[in-house]
């Protein structure tokens, strides 16, 4: 079974404070990795995707991938309330024996509250 | 209309009904997926379409019956479904085999009575 764990939260962080996300996956195959968004109620929105090793900065987000650890990680900077969200990891491990389609597995997201 | 569509949004059915949902891909992808996301539970692949083949979680009730006419349209049947079928239901979209970067749409609230 392939597994994505977030670490459960939920999260609690001041207006302006960093938030961080971590995930871990258990395939060692796994190419490429997702953080979403998920507003409640909501479906979920990407914010970030990262596909080597090493930091991807976009604005106020950063996403850390370290594939010799299993981990990949979401920073939020300057967090805002507008943050406050459910936060889910995504890892696509590849394509199957057989098939050309990858697998997208999901954790079970992080709760981040962010307060003014 | 732009991006991933879905209808309806909410469904309330009985257990002997059987209804259809729908999903529309306006961003030219090869790949659509049909999700369940029930609470306290990780999002769920139910099943993937690309122009070449089909692909089923093989833990899917066969009350489930997903339809692909074209890559730009995906349907899932409903039949004589169970009260813990009541989740949200999401499509999603891609372009295969890269990006593969999978964009959702708006999800259908089902209720199973």
């Amino acid at each position: 079974q392939k597994e994505v764990e977030q670490n459960s939260g939920p999260l609690s962080v001041p207006e302006g404070a960093i938030a961080s996300l971590n995930c871990t996956y258990s395939d060692r195959g796994s190419q490429s990795f997702f953080w979403y968004r998920q507003y409640s109620g909501k479906s979920p929105e990407l914010i970030m995707s990262i596909y080597s090793n090493g930091d991807k900065e976009d604005g106020r987000f950063t996403a850390q991938l370290n594939k010799a650890s299993q981990y990949v990680s979401l920073l939020i900077r300057d967090s805002q309330p507008s943050d406050s969200a459910t936060y889910l990891c995504a890892v696509n491990t590849g394509a199957d024996r057989g098939s050309t389609l990858g697998r997208l597995y999901f954790g079970r997201g992080t709760q981040l509250t962010v307060w003014p | 209309e732009t991006g991933v569509t879905q209808t309806p949004r909410h469904l309330v059915m009985g257990m002997t009904n059987k209804k259809s949902l729908k999903c529309e891909q306006h961003l030219g992808h090869n790949a659509m997926y049909w999700y369940k996301q029930s609470a306290k539970k990780p999002l769920e692949l139910m099943f993937v379409y690309s122009l070449e083949e089909r692909v089923e979680n093989n833990s899917v009730p066969s009350r489930f019956s997903p339809e692909c006419p074209n890559s730009s349209h995906l349907f899932l049947h409903l039949h004589t479904l169970q009260p813990e079928d009541s989740a949200l239901y999401l499509c999603a979209s891609s372009q295969v085999p890269t990006p593969d970067t999978q964009y959702f749409g708006p999800g259908t609230r089902l209720t199973v009575l």
